[in-house]
């Protein structure tokens, strides 16, 4: 069965901090990665996306890491804003015929306290 | 374009009311979704369409009938719904048959709450 485990589950820092969130999946066959934020009661927003042979990615302070041979992947976030309090989750994506199989993480919930 | 809309924002129903979601891309996707996410959870796959069919369906009650009019619309009816029903719907779309870079873009969902 696919999965995909992320830690911690929640996390508070400081606010000019940084953090790293880590995401670990068994799924298969692997088409990509991807970290998305996500809003209280709002839809997931991409952050970065990465295939099977990019070992890094950034988005501005988010920089995403993976290692396919581990099957594990982190989101390192660079000097906090309080507006990065969401939930950050990681999503594996399997292609099959019924177009790409999501597998979700359960979330980080991070919260930049000032 | 890299919107996908959905309709309405938030909608409070009873449970002998028949009501609608709607969700509507203009990406050219071949693929749309339905999630259903409860507090503090990950979103549950419901249901998959691909190519305006549906390809799975993941043991989700009758009470909820999804149907995909064509290859940019995306409905979920609901009927007779229960309180534990109550959640965000989130409705996501992607290529389809896309490979390595294919990403899938989520509405801003629907939060339903059943009374």
């Amino acid at each position: 069965k696919n999965q995909v485990e992320q830690s911690p589950q929640s996390l508070i820092i400081l606010e000019g901090k940084n953090c790293t969130l880590q995401c670990n999946y068994t799924v298969s066959p692997f088409s990509n990665l991807r970290w998305y934020k996500q809003d209280t009661g709002r839809g997931p927003v991409s952050l970065t996306i990465m295939t099977f042979s990019e070992n890094t990615k950034s988005n501005g302070r988010y920089t995403a890491t993976l290692d396919a041979d581990t099957k594990q992947s982190s989101l390192h976030i660079t000097a906090s804003q309080l507006s990065d309090s969401a939930s950050y989750i990681c999503v594996v994506s399997a292609d099959n015929n019924a177009g790409n199989m999501l597998t979700f993480g359960g979330g980080t919930r991070l919260m930049v306290k000032p | 374009d890299t919107e996908v809309t959905q309709t309405p924002k938030h909608l409070v129903m009873g449970m002998t009311n028949k009501k609608s979601l709607k969700c509507e891309q203009h990406m050219g996707h071949r693929a749309m979704y339905w999630y259903k996410q409860k507090a503090k959870k990950p979103p549950e796959l419901m249901f998959v369409y691909s190519y305006e069919k549906l390809s799975i369906n993941e043991s989700v009650p009758s009470r909820f009938s999804p149907e995909c009019p064509n290859s940019s619309l995306l409905n979920l009816h609901l009927h007779a719904l229960q309180p534990e029903d109550s959640a965000l719907y989130l409705c996501a779309s992607s290529q389809g048959k896309g490979g390595g870079r294919t990403e899938a873009f989520f509405g801003q969902g629907t939060r339903l709450t059943v009374v």
